[in-house]
């Protein structure tokens, strides 16, 4: 069974620039989570997609946005890049009904410089 | 106050040590409460889960939760050198709308050979 898997990598943008974050959860799992890890701040909750709604988001600006597709893969969307939003983004999967476990992906390194 | 707090360490031990990690939350909402393992450069997989206080042992790993006192602990016993990652404690609340994880920020562990 493939893991979670995220794309790119890891990429470098410049301060105003957008970026784009894709996620593909597990085969079967119909909510997808999208956290930020900052350096020194732990991972922070940013968005809940499940079956193609928003269902909650975390204290961060209307600057992140992102989607859920009907194959339940989801895309982080980031406008005008600020110095502070070099982090690691991490996406995961959720099962549905009252599933607790989040499976995470390897995670998208973003330098903004 | 942050929700859940976690003394980020760095945390260095001998091989075969037994290491304790601990968290303490301030949130009375919560009601699931999770250890996670994050390798450097990797996503955080899942070790443990415990719903409401008690203790829950999986192999050389114990979870342990005290509700009175808001405070969560990992027990690693017979700690060995792959053991060494960063272990983050998250929690989560009940209902529909508390299915994203609150993260602690991590405690980076070394075990020495």
């Amino acid at each position: 069974e493939a893991g979670v898997t995220q794309s790119p990598t890891h990429l470098i943008k410049t301060r105003g620039q957008q970026v784009t974050l894709r996620c593909s959860p597990i085969s079967g799992h119909t909510s997808v989570y999208w956290y930020q890890q900052a350096l020194g701040l732990g991972l922070q909750f940013l968005l809940w997609y499940d079956e193609g709604e928003e269902r909650n988001r975390g204290n961060f600006p209307p600057r992140f946005s992102g989607r859920q597709f009907p194959n339940y893969s989801s895309e982080l969307n980031v406008n005008a890049l600020e110095l502070e939003d070099s982090a690691l983004y991490l996406c995961a999967g959720r099962a549905g009904g009252r599933t607790y476990e989040q499976y995470f992906g390897p995670g998208t390194r973003l330098t903004v410089t | 106050q942050k929700e859940v707090e976690q003394d980020p360490g760095p945390l260095s031990v001998p091989e075969g040590a037994i290491v304790s990690l601990n968290c303490t939350y301030s949130n009375s909402a919560f009601q699931y409460f999770m250890w996670y393992r994050q390798y450097s450069r990797k996503g955080p997989e899942l070790l443990m889960y415990t719903y409401s206080s008690g203790n829950k042992e999986d192999g050389r790993f114990t979870a342990q939760v005290d509700k009175s006192s808001k405070y969560i602990s990992l027990f690693i016993r017979d700690s060995q050198p792959s053991d060494s990652a960063t272990y983050l404690c998250a929690t989560r609340g009940v209902g529909a709308g508390s299915y994203q994880l609150t993260f602690g920020k991590g405690t980076k562990l070394s075990v020495i050979p």
